[in-house]
């Protein structure tokens, strides 16, 4: 079964930067899953970050970067603020029609 | 402007059938380079993508719930059904609709338009 990982929690000081990652529990991800990026606040449906890696939807800031950091997928904040401070999923394309998330991360912003 | 929007009940029998449909407005359904899906979020966890149907009737699911799942498209209501079936407790979720691209690069494999979300808890 396909186990798509990201850290559960993460922390960032205002003004700072962070990286999240998504990764697979075997193997690497790679641009031919089209990673795509999430965030969440309480009581509120997922918004679109990011799709196809590193391209950002529309409206989201230019402080917000996607890549692939080794075997995973990542996504950048800089310049972190406080309403920053959101769950983030990522998701991938398996192909055949079929989609897989990550578990999420939390992200602190104090 | 495209709109999803979930509907049906918000509380379901153990072992009996969840059934909630998504209608689309300001965009139609009908469309070659869109799945539409359902994904749900237990209370306080993650996104778990259910599965997805294109409007030719094409449908994709889940492994792990591939053997209860049933989705469907109705083009001339501009819907999309899910039916879970045997459902327990552990089905207690948020239930959200989204629009997911399927072509490249016009729409490249992600979620660009999500409903509201609607809460079905499984509860005698």
């Amino acid at each position: 079964q396909t186990v798509v990982t990201q850290e559960p929690s993460f922390s960032v000081s205002p003004g700072g930067t962070v990286t999240l990652t998504c990764g697979f529990n075997s193997g690497s991800v790679s641009p031919n899953y089209y990673p795509s990026w999430y965030r969440q606040t309480p009581g509120q449906p997922p918004r679109t970050l990011m799709y196809s890696t590193n391209t950002r939807s529309s409206g989201v800031p230019d402080r917000f970067s996607g890549s692939i950091l080794g075997n995973k997928a990542a996504l950048t904040i800089t310049g972190a603020q406080a309403d920053d401070e959101s769950d983030y999923y990522c998701m991938l394309y398996m192909g055949s029609g079929t989609w897989v998330f990550g578990g999420g991360t939390k992200l602190t912003v104090l | 402007h495209l709109h999803l929007q979930e509907s049906g009940p918000g509380l379901v029998k153990p072992s009996e059938t969840l059934s909630l449909t998504c209608t689309v407005s300001g965009g139609s359904i009908s469309t070659t380079n869109y799945y539409w899906g359902w994904i749900r979020q237990p209370p306080g966890k993650g996104l778990e993508w259910i599965g997805s149907v294109h409007y030719s009737g094409s449908t994709y699911y889940n492994p792990s719930l591939k053997s209860r799942v049933t989705i469907s498209v109705d083009t001339s209501e501009n819907q999309f059904s899910l039916k879970l079936r045997s459902v327990t407790a552990a089905d207690t979720a948020v239930y959200y609709c989204a629009r997911l691209g399927v072509e490249v690069p016009a729409a490249p494999y992600y979620s660009d338009c999500w409903g509201q979300g609607t809460l079905v808890t499984v509860s005698s």
